[in-house]
């Protein structure tokens, strides 16, 4: 059983937007990944978050431990955002991580 | 430049045979993992190795195995027995034993069933 859960599962947005993609976990973390897959397939880590906010260039991740909610925002999005973004959590208990489905990101220039 | 090496990129498999997949790393990482991914669903983990010698099974082992005999490589071996082996299969390394340290992926190889 999957208890990642990831929204939307696609998004399109107008290039210059800004997008807001949530991760939804049921217990307790140790630490939360988002990565970036590319239409090749190829995995790029973004962050890795245990509590509050980071930014690198255009990107936030923020994570709420409380509410078991992270966010991934991009600002002033651009064609070359498009990916698909995953987000993986480690559970207190765990040693490994369990992965989201991944929300699938179509910016249109 | 450091990074992960997958070969090859797309791969076919005839019924009944083994295939090998390569993943080697330059970025001194202690644990190394494979994941599997399929569409519509999250990676999943096969197996991974802490350290040199050793490896343990992850959610979905069977009919996989795999070797850690140098730090930097960790092939992975699809058996006969995985009746469905047609996925995506990503190779990552990390920092052993560090919560806040990212894993490194590599690009992946593509498995098919001829």
């Amino acid at each position: 059983k999957n208890e990642v859960e990831q929204s939307p599962q696609n998004l399109t947005a107008q290039e210059g937007e800004f997008i807001t993609i949530n991760c939804s976990y049921s217990v307790g973390i140790s630490a939360l990944h988002w990565l970036q897959q590319h239409p090749g397939g190829g995995i790029v880590s973004l962050f890795m978050l245990s509590s509050g906010k980071k930014k690198h260039g255009r990107l936030i991740a923020t994570i709420n431990i409380q509410e078991k909610h992270s966010s991934l925002h991009i600002t002033a999005s651009h064609p070359r955002d498009s990916a698909v973004y995953i987000c993986a959590v480690k559970w207190y208990t765990g040693n490994q991580f369990y992965f989201g489905t991944g929300t699938s990101l179509t910016v249109i220039p | 430049d450091g990074g992960i090496t997958q070969s090859p990129k797309y791969l076919f498999r005839k019924e009944g045979q083994n295939v090998t997949l390569s993943c080697e790393q330059n970025l001194n990482h202690d644990a190394m993992y494979w994941y599997r991914q399929d569409p519509g669903q999250g990676l999943r983990l096969i197996y991974y190795s802490q350290i040199v010698n050793d490896f343990q099974k992850g959610d979905i082992a069977e009919g996989y195995s795999v070797s850690r005999e140098k730090k930097e490589s960790f092939p992975l071996t699809v058996t006969s027995a995985q009746k469905n082996p047609t996925a995506f299969y990503l190779c990552a390394s990390s920092i052993r034993g560090s919560d806040d340290q990212p894993q490194h992926f590599g690009d992946g190889t593509r498995l098919s069933i001829l």
